[in-house]
């Protein structure tokens, strides 16, 4: 049963620490998302690639966020430094072009 | 601009009764649309999806929505909800670049 795999399942950092959270997209799949949820502002999309390239960072804070696709089976999101504000529940998600998205559990970050 | 608007934040409905979730997008063209849902601690699960075609469309778990390009609705129903409908659902549209945007979601309770 293909899923969308993220690493970890949570995290508890304190501020100013480096948070990475890893995603594994289901194979074949060549568009991956980025997506936050906080209770305030739902589900917002932070970037997304495609075939490995970025297209759409915009939603990103350009200053402490990296997204990143070092091969097709791993994408990357970075912050630093961590602040208590990023504190959310993060999604990976992957799919095809002009289809649906296919979500990971998330990661549920918090910053202290 | 592209958005998607779920008007109603909370939704209660005993069980047994029958549902219906509101969804307005606003888009120039022919949009694709989704509505997932959302577990408790879980990620997003596809519902049912609506890309051309037959405007009523059928999805998992006994759930349904009719595209309306004259109101610029895609409201989701079905007949009769059980308590394991209780979840938060979401809306989304794919902009013309292949983002997926998503609505605020509602939160759907059940009355035994």
């Amino acid at each position: 049963d293909a899923r969308v795999t993220q690493t970890p399942r949570h995290k508890v950092t304190e501020m100013g620490q480096e948070v990475t959270m890893r995603c594994q997209p289901i194979l074949g799949h060549n568009t991956v998302f980025w997506y936050r949820q906080t209770m305030m502002q739902g589900l917002e999309l932070l970037a997304y690639f495609r075939n490995r390239a970025p297209l759409d960072d915009s939603g990103m804070p350009k200053d402490r966020f990296s997204a990143e696709m070092p091969d097709a089976t791993l994408a990357t999101l970075k912050i630093q430094p961590s602040e208590p504000r990023d504190s959310a529940v993060y999604f990976c998600a992957s799919g095809l072009i002009y289809t649906e998205a296919f979500f990971g559990q998330g990661t549920r970050l918090t910053v202290v | 601009a592209q958005s998607v608007t779920q008007p109603d934040i909370h939704i209660t409905v005993s069980e047994g009764a029958s549902l219906e979730l509101r969804c307005n997008y606003s888009y120039g063209a022919t949009p694709y649309l989704f509505w997932y849902v959302q577990s408790p601690g879980q990620g997003l699960q596809l519902l049912l999806k609506y890309f051309s075609g037959d405007t009523l469309v059928q999805g998992i778990k006994g759930f349904e929505a009719e595209f309306k390009r004259s109101q610029s609705s895609f409201n989701l129903r079905k007949p009769s909800v059980h308590w394991s409908d209780a979840a938060e659902y979401f809306c989304a549209v794919v902009k013309g670049d292949d983002k997926i945007i998503f609505g605020k979601g509602t939160r759907l309770h059940i009355l035994p």
